[in-house]
C-alpha cells in the first residue's frame, strides 16, 4: 500500500505571499491531519479532516486553512506568509479519528 | 493538560547497550500511547504503541513500560545500534476525542 505523499517537498516562498500544500492520504484513509513542525516548538497540530469536515483545529491564526476532497486529498493554505512560518509541514493520515496515524514525508517551507 | 513531557533531549548510547526514553502526562484520559521514529528529511514514522490497560508492550528491540498511577511511560531500545540513530518522540491521544500530543523529541545518536 502506498503511504502518505505531500507535494511539494520543498518550497521557498516571501514574506506576504500565499502558499498551498497538498497531501494524499493512504488509500482507504478517510482521517487527515496536519502538523507544523520547528526546532523550537516542535510538533504542533494545525487541524484535522474528516469526511470533508474539519473535527478539530490547533490554535493558529486565521491565515493558516485547510480543506478535504472527496477523495480524502486534503490542502492546506497559508496567506500573508510570515518568516515565523517557515517550518516542516506534516500531513498524517488515519482510517477514523483517533486512530494510529501514518505521517507522509512533509514540505519544507522556507519563508524569506 | 495537554502536555506530554519527554526527557532527555538527547542522549548518546554506546553500540549495543539500552536507550531509555522517558515522558510523562498530565491528562489522565489519553487511551493511547504511540512513540514515533523521525530521520532527518523524513516524517516520523509510528514505531510501538500502547493502550494502558497493558504494563508493557515489546515488538523487537523495543519496549514500551507504561505505569498508569504514574502517569508515566518510558521506551527502551535494547541491544541499540547506530541505525537506530534518530529523534524519538512520544505523544497522546484520547481516541476519537483529541489530536495527538507530542513531546519535545529525543535525539538519540548510537556510537559504536
Amino acid at each position: 500500500k502506498a503511504g502518505v505523499t505531500q507535494t511539494p517537498r520543498y518550497l521557498i516562498k516571501t514574506r506576504g505571499q500565499q502558499v498551498t500544500l497538498s497531501c494524499s492520504p493512504i488509500s482507504g484513509h478517510r482521517s487527515v491531519s496536519w502538523y507544523q513542525q520547528t526546532p523550537g516548538q516542535g510538533l504542533q497540530f494545525l487541524f484535522e479532516y474528516f469526511s470533508e469536515t474539519q473535527r478539530n483545529k490547533g490554535n493558529f491564526p486565521g491565515r493558516f486553512s485547510g480543506r478535504q476532497f472527496s477523495n480524502s486529498r486534503s490542502e492546506m493554505n497559508v496567506s500573508t506568509l510570515e518568516l515565523g512560518d517557515s517550518a516542516l509541514y506534516l500531513c498524517a493520515s488515519s482510517h477514523r479519528w483517533g486512530d494510529e496515524q501514518y505521517f507522509g514525508p512533509g514540505t519544507r517551507l522556507t519563508v524569506t | 493538560q495537554q502536555q506530554v513531557k519527554q526527557s532527555p533531549q538527547s542522549l548518546i548510547v554506546q553500540k549495543g547497550g539500552i536507550s531509555i526514553i522517558n515522558c510523562a502526562y498530565e491528562n489522565t484520559a489519553f487511551d493511547y500511547f504511540p512513540w514515533y521514529q523521525q530521520f532527518p528529511g523524513k516524517g516520523p514514522a509510528l514505531l510501538i504503541a500502547i493502550r494502558p490497560d497493558v504494563s508493557e508492550k515489546k515488538e523487537g528491540r523495543f519496549t514500551i513500560s507504561f505505569n498508569k498511577s504514574a502517569k508515566q511511560f518510558s521506551l527502551h531500545i535494547m541491544d541499540s545500534q547506530p541505525g537506530d540513530s534518530a529523534t524519538y518522540f512520544c505523544a497522546a491521544i484520547v481516541s476519537g476525542n483529541t489530536p495527538l500530543v507530542f513531546g519535545k523529541g529525543t535525539r538519540l545518536s548510537v556510537i559504536a
